[in-house]
């Protein structure tokens, strides 16, 4: 089976600084992929970065980078130069080779003006 | 391109109805998977088809809920009879088959109230 685990259920942060939520996840399988995603009130799932298992170089997507360590299987997201429209749950999520998704409880950010 | 398209965005009906829930994958993906949103349960899956085949239905909570997808581009959801525990957000995803790294695409989901 598989475990994602988020132990933050709050975060915020000021506008313009950096914010780092946590991840860290079980799984057996050897090949996988882990994904960020943003729910925003609009409820909508939007899709933040992803990053697969094999790979040791982090992803970035603009303001958005992770730091996976997998030994320590963690697997946390870095906001740099927060803004007020990053305000969100985001939900850290695992892909093995069934396919589906398994997502953590979610963390509930708050960016303050 | 049309994202993935889920019909109603809002259903709320009474104990014992039938409530059918509609998804419209993006073209061309392969995989479609229903999620359920709560309080105290989170994002957990439901069912997922591939090529239309149910793939896995373990997360199905009882008899009660059904799922088929007759065609590439349509899927439902139905709850018969449904309860006030079942109120919840479901949303409907939808992935390309090449490659297991693909990330899902979800719609906008329906929000389920059982009074």
């Amino acid at each position: 089976a598989q475990t994602v685990t988020q132990s933050q259920p709050e975060m915020s942060v000021q506008e313009a600084e950096t914010v780092t939520l946590s991840c860290t996840y079980d799984t057996s399988e050897s090949d996988y992929y882990l994904f960020w995603y943003k729910q925003p009130p609009s409820r909508q799932m939007i899709l933040v970065i992803r990053q697969e298992a094999y790979k040791q170089q982090n992803a970035t997507e603009n303001r958005f980078s992770v730091n996976f360590q997998k030994a320590a299987k963690s697997f946390s997201l870095k906001i740099s130069d927060s803004q007020l429209g990053d305000a969100a749950m985001y939900f850290c999520a695992l892909s093995g080779s069934a396919r589906q998704l398994t997502f953590g409880s979610g963390t509930q950010l708050t960016v303050l003006p | 391109d049309a994202g993935v398209i889920q019909s109603p965005r809002h259903e709320v009906t009474e104990m014992g109805q039938e409530v059918t829930l509609r998804c419209k994958p993006i073209s061309g993906h392969d995989y479609l998977f229903w999620y359920r949103q709560t309080m105290m349960r989170g994002l957990e899956l439901l069912i997922y088809f591939n090529n239309n085949v149910p793939i896995d239905d373990s997360g199905m909570p009882e008899d009660r809920f059904s799922a088929k997808m007759p065609n590439a581009s349509f899927s439902t959801l139905k709850i018969q009879p449904s309860e006030p525990r079942d109120s919840a957000v479901y949303f409907c995803a939808s992935s390309p088959g090449t490659g297991s790294n693909q990330p899902q695409h979800f719609g906008d989901g329906t929000r389920l109230s059982i009074l």
